[in-house]
């Protein structure tokens, strides 16, 4: 079975400056990885996904995120944050051809922005 | 497209009664996923469901709760003699296929408070 573990509950950070989430998987099979965003009161959504090829993948709104196989991890990051990043953050993975796969979430991590 | 619509988005309950969280996939969509989110613990996976089938159940608690997919209708979610420990928010998702390399689509949660 697959799990995944986020161990910064909460990052605080000032605006501007940059930010990495970390994100660590474990899984028997290969996965496939995602990040999903929560705004305060709303449902998760897509922030971006790595399924296969380039390890590194980027979202529209300048995160990236990047896969590295022996380390198991999943870390996303960002340059330059926005006030209007903070939200919180869940790594998640699904398992490679499942006919029953299901997305399993890590605990989540909470990005504040100082201005 | 409406995307994924749950209803009620709050819902007040005294200890012992029952509890009823609906979710509509959306349109074209056959996976439906149900997760709870609580305070400081992220989401946890309860129940995969299609069309008219449980899939994977496997995070769903013995007693007290069950979950159908009709084949004409909503989701249910159904929390029996709820007690205080069941006060979170639910979150519904759907997608077209297994979940797998797919984009899950969340609503936007049923938060249940239990008196």
């Amino acid at each position: 079975a697959q799990s995944v573990t986020q161990l910064d509950s909460q990052v605080p950070v000032f605006e501007e400056a940059p930010v990495e989430l970390r994100c660590n998987y474990s899984s028997s099979v290969s996965v496939y990885l995602f990040w999903y965003v929560q705004y305060p009161n709303q449902g998760l959504q897509l922030l971006l996904k790595y399924l296969s090829g380039s390890t590194l993948v980027e979202s529209i709104n300048g995160f990236e995120a990047e896969f590295n196989k022996s380390q198991t991890s999943f870390h996303l990051r960002k340059p330059s944050v926005h006030i209007s990043d903070t939200a919180e953050y869940f790594c998640a993975v699904s398992e490679l051809d499942s006919s029953a796969s299901k997305i399993i979430f890590g605990s989540g991590t909470r990005l504040s922005i100082r201005p | 497209n409406a995307g994924v619509m749950q209803n009620p988005r709050h819902l007040v309950r005294r200890r012992g009664q029952e509890a009823r969280l609906r979710c509509s996939p959306m349109k074209g969509h056959s996976h439906v996923y149900w997760y709870r989110q609580l305070p400081e613990e992220g989401l946890k996976f309860m129940v995969y469901l299609q069309k008219e089938n449980i899939i994977d159940e496997s995070g769903m608690p013995k007693e007290r709760f069950s979950a159908e997919f009709p084949k004409e209708g909503p989701s249910i979610l159904r929390i029996q003699q709820v007690v205080r420990g069941d006060s979170a928010a639910y979150f519904c998702a759907s997608s077209p296929r297994t979940a797998g390399a797919n984009v899950l689509t969340f609503g936007a949660g049923s938060r249940l408070t239990v008196l």
